[in-house]
């Protein structure tokens, strides 16, 4: 079964921390996503990545960076975490069969 | 349109009525539709991607018809049940991309016993 894992399903941060969600995908997939999910506003993308070491923004980069070392993992890493990026977050790979979805990473900034 | 968007944005229904809902896209540089369903605590599922005019796909009692030349899709839940909960969202695939997608808002459905 094709899996996309994200590593913490609830996530309690101070502001001002750095912050990492991992994202590990066992598909061999090239291309992979973050999104954030909020009330009202749907699905938006902050960074995605065609292959390794590559990265592209998204439509709300700001505030966020990523890293992809490695074709299978893909790292959302929020620099200094503040309260307008408690979120629901996403992490999808895509390949011939469409998109792949992690079960998602509720962050909450305190 | 420039965007995804989803109608109604919530819906509230009784076991065993059949409901529908509505995806509206950009009707220029379609390439493909795709929609999922998202319940609580768990991920996005896929249900069904359509790039042809005029297609319909069925999954059980779940179904979707597709009109690129206006840019509508509509997917309908025939005789509701508690278990099709769930937030149900449209994409398309953005052009010139390598397969990204734009998502609307999502249909929030919830079907009381």
């Amino acid at each position: 079964d094709v899996k996309v894992t994200q590593s913490s399903r609830y996530l309690v941060k101070r502001t001002g921390e750095k912050v990492f969600l991992e994202c590990v995908q066992d598909m061999d997939h090239e291309n992979m996503f973050w999104y954030r999910q909020d009330p009202g506003l749907g699905l938006r993308l902050i960074y995605f990545s065609y292959d390794v070491k590559m990265k592209e923004k998204g439509d709300i980069p700001e505030g966020y960076s990523v890293s992809r070392e490695k074709k299978e993992r893909f790292s959302l890493i929020l620099e200094s975490a503040s309260t307008n990026q408690t979120s629901m977050y996403l992490c999808a790979s895509s390949g011939s069969g469409g998109y792949t979805f992690g079960s998602g990473t509720r962050l909450t900034v305190v | 349109i420039l965007n995804v968007e989803q109608s109604p944005q919530s819906l509230h229904v009784q076991e065993g009525d059949s409901t529908n809902f509505t995806c509206s896209f950009p009707s220029s540089n379609f390439y493909a539709l795709h929609w999922y369903r998202w319940e609580t605590a768990k991920s996005p599922e896929a249900l069904f991607v359509m790039t042809l005019n005029g297609d319909e796909k069925k999954k059980g009692r779940i179904s979707a018809t597709l009109n690129t030349k206006e840019g509508y899709s509509y997917l309908y839940i025939k005789g509701s049940q508690p278990e099709d909960s769930a937030t149900y969202l449209c994409a398309r695939t953005a052009p010139r991309s390598q397969g990204n997608l734009i998502f609307g808002k999502g249909t929030k459905l919830s079907v009381k016993p």
